[in-house]
């Protein structure tokens, strides 16, 4: 069963305390992603990785962190320094990182910070 | 920066009505895409636009991309109450920017 996993489905955090958020995929696809999504804002790019080994800052990388050590999997961690980290978090990957490679979404966390 | 808008933000129609959603561009697009969130769910991909002036259909779905490839339109047919969610435009000048989406609620 192909596709791409998100774990845990629902997250609470208290303040102050970073979380990491699973992302794990076995479509072979190079290119990883995560979105976050906020209420009338649409997706708006965290960081993505182009390949294993290597990831930019998208435009909202402030008080978040990623690592690609493996093709499968992209974690993000939200660390104590992003000031509103409530959100629903979208992980995507697509075959390559170009003009017509679709995304494919996995079913998101939702993070809620008490 | 390269800034997608879509218009409206929300829309609420009788079943059987159609819906149209339009997107807009601050740059040329190489290409632009679709995508459908149902509620609760996350965004599925629906069809890709390329081609200035290119018109797809799927069912009751037509896209249109237009001739200078700043714009493009998803058009709805007679709603059905299974075509609810949120509909995403997202262009691709020198990155994939995804525009605010538009939510359709549709009564029965």
């Amino acid at each position: 069963d192909g596709g791409i996993t998100q774990s845990p489905k629902y997250l609470f955090r208290k303040e102050g305390q970073n979380v990491t958020l699973s992302c794990e995929q076995n479509l072979n696809h190079d290119a990883m992603y995560w979105y976050r999504q906020d209420p009338g804002q649409g997706l708006r790019l965290i960081y993505y990785s182009q390949i294993v080994n290597d990831f930019q800052k998208g435009d909202i990388a402030e008080g978040y962190s990623v690592s690609r050590e493996k093709k499968e999997s992209f974690p993000l961690t939200v660390t104590s320094a992003q000031k509103n980290p409530t959100a629903f978090y979208l992980c995507a990957s697509s075959i390559g990182y170009g003009t017509e490679d679709t995304q494919y979404f996995g079913p998101g966390t939702r993070l809620t910070v008490l | 920066g390269q800034q997608v808008m879509q218009i409206p933000q929300y829309q609420h129609v009788q079943e059987g009505e159609d819906f149209t959603t339009y997107c807009n561009s601050s740059t040329t697009l190489s290409n632009i895409q679709w995508y459908k969130q149902r509620p609760g769910g996350h965004p599925v991909f629906l069809i890709q636009l390329v081609k200035s002036g290119e018109v797809k259909k799927q069912k009751r779905l037509t896209f249109q991309f237009g001739e200078a490839k700043k714009n493009s339109s998803l058009h709805i047919t007679a709603t059905q109450t299974t075509d609810v969610g949120t509909y995403f435009c997202a262009g691709y000048g020198n990155k994939l920017v995804f525009g605010a989406g538009t939510i359709l609620r549709v009564k029965s």
